[in-house]
């Protein structure tokens, strides 16, 4: 079945403590990103990469670090959460970073993941 | 800066009830209207891509429609399994190749049996 996991799903967690959401993709996509979602805010982009060894900054990206080392994993790291971190994090993939006119849902199409729901106290 | 503006935040319909949510935009050039669907504890779903003006797309009891300034998603009949979060997306020329999407805050609908 082609999907995006995520792990953990939930974390309760203590400011300081560092911390690795892991995603995965079984879909031999190279675009991957992250986002997380607050109430009033909408999802919003942390990181993205658009293949393996390429990563570069979303939107909120303060606090937060990404590696992209194999094409199927992307994980976030929290070097020292803070309360302010606290939120519910997706993994996104999509099958090419290029925009595409012409080819349909698929290439333009990001898949999320199920979500991790972070605390951090 | 790109903007997307979803309304209403909240949607209560009673079952057959058909209804309308709105997505207003504005982005220096749209490449690409995203529609997602979100059930609570759930990833957002895709739904449709609209790329220009005037283009329509349909799955079953929704419909969306794009004009240069907004989109609807028209919702036939719901049923109480359409009860979720609508998204709306865009990505802009300003992007560049990165795929980045500015989200919407999203429309609650709850469908009432």
């Amino acid at each position: 079945e082609a999907q995006v996991t995520q792990n953990p799903r939930y974390l309760i967690t203590v400011t300081g403590k560092k911390l690795t959401v892991t995603c995965s993709q079984n879909m031999n996509h190279e675009y991957m990103s992250w986002y997380r979602q607050d109430p009033g805010l909408g999802l919003r982009q942390i990181y993205y990469s658009m293949n393996v060894e390429v990563t570069d900054k979303g939107d909120v990206p303060e606090g937060y670090k990404v590696s992209r080392k194999e094409k199927r994993n992307f994980p976030l790291i929290l070097e020292s959460p803070s309360p302010n971190q606290t939120s519910l994090y997706f993994c996104a993939s999509s099958l090419s970073p290029a925009f595409s006119w012409s080819g349909g849902a698929d290439y333009n199409e990001q898949f999320f993941g199920p979500g991790t729901r972070l605390t951090v106290l | 800066e790109d903007q997307v503006t979803q309304s209403p935040e909240a949607l209560r319909l009673q079952e057959g009830e058909s209804s309308s949510l709105n997505c207003s935009y504005t982005v220096s050039g749209l490449r690409g209207l995203f529609w997602y669907r979100q059930d609570p504890g759930k990833g957002p779903e895709f739904l449709f891509t609209l790329y220009s003006a005037g283009e329509e797309k349909e799955k079953e009891r929704l419909k969306a429609t794009l004009t240069k300034k907004e989109s609807f998603l028209h919702i036939t009949a719901p049923k109480p399994e359409d009860s979720a979060t609508y998204l709306c997306a865009v990505q802009a020329f300003s992007s560049g190749s990165a795929r980045q999407l500015t989200f919407g805050s999203g429309t609650q609908l709850t469908v009432l049996p």
